[in-house]
């Protein structure tokens, strides 16, 4: 069964400065691999989604995530951090024919100003 | 704003009492989705329905019952419900489930409160 690790539970930054959210999978084959943010006492809104090609993909909002294999990890970047990024970040995995998304247990962003 | 509408927004309601909560999308999805979530958590995956059939139920209790009238349309009937059901819960939807390369879109929730 796949699985989703975001090592980070807690991550302030000043506004301004550059992002890196961890996230690790484990999966035996290419898994779909996905990004959402959820901002308070709101859903989910996807950021970015990888599922072949190139291995840098773009998403919402100025984000982009990398996917690299050899170390089963898919990490959220940005260059320049806004105090409206301030939420909390799910990476998901999706595999298989099951409509089932495997949430990590999420990273909160803190932007101090 | 967000392309699956959740209604009520907010509910509070007592362990006897009977209530549904609705989902509502027209982008044309044909698969759709329950989730719940508690504070601090990731969402939790409850049910999937598919072209209006339930596909999947992950060992629900039988308090919580879905409902899929038609594609753009979801319901979840609450019934006896318990302290610890209080929560958020999502709906969502995707294109249809033939694979899980598909983006889930998500509402954004009905905050839940069982007295």
């Amino acid at each position: 069964a796949q699985s989703v690790t975001q090592p980070d539970i807690h991550i302030t930054v000043s506004e301004g400065a550059s992002l890196e959210l961890r996230c690790n999978y484990s999966y035996g084959a290419t898994p779909y691999l996905f990004w959402y943010v959820q901002s308070p006492g709101q859903g989910l809104q996807l950021l970015l989604k990888y599922f072949s090609g190139d291995t840098l993909v773009q998403g919402i909002k100025g984000f982009e995530a990398e996917f690299k294999r050899s170390q089963s990890s898919f990490n959220l970047r940005k260059p320049s951090v806004h105090w409206s990024d301030a939420a909390e970040y799910f990476c998901a995995v999706g595999a298989g024919t099951a409509s089932k998304l495997t949430f990590g247990t999420g990273t909160r962003l803190q932007v101090t100003l | 704003d967000t392309e699956v509408t959740q209604t009520p927004k907010h509910l509070v309601m007592g362990m006897t009492n009977k209530k549904s909560l609705k989902c509502e999308q027209h982008m044309g999805h044909r698969a759709m989705y329950w989730y719940k979530q508690k504070a601090k958590k990731p969402p939790e995956l409850m049910f999937v329905y598919s072209y209006e059939k339930l596909s999947i139920n992950e060992s629900v209790p039988s308090r919580f019952s879905p409902e899929c009238p038609n594609s753009s349309l979801l319901n979840l009937h609450l019934h006896a419900l318990q302290p610890e059901d209080s929560a958020l819960y999502l709906c969502a939807s995707s294109q249809d489930r033939a694979g899980s390369n598909q983006p889930q879109h998500f509402g954004d929730g009905t905050r839940l409160s069982i007295l």
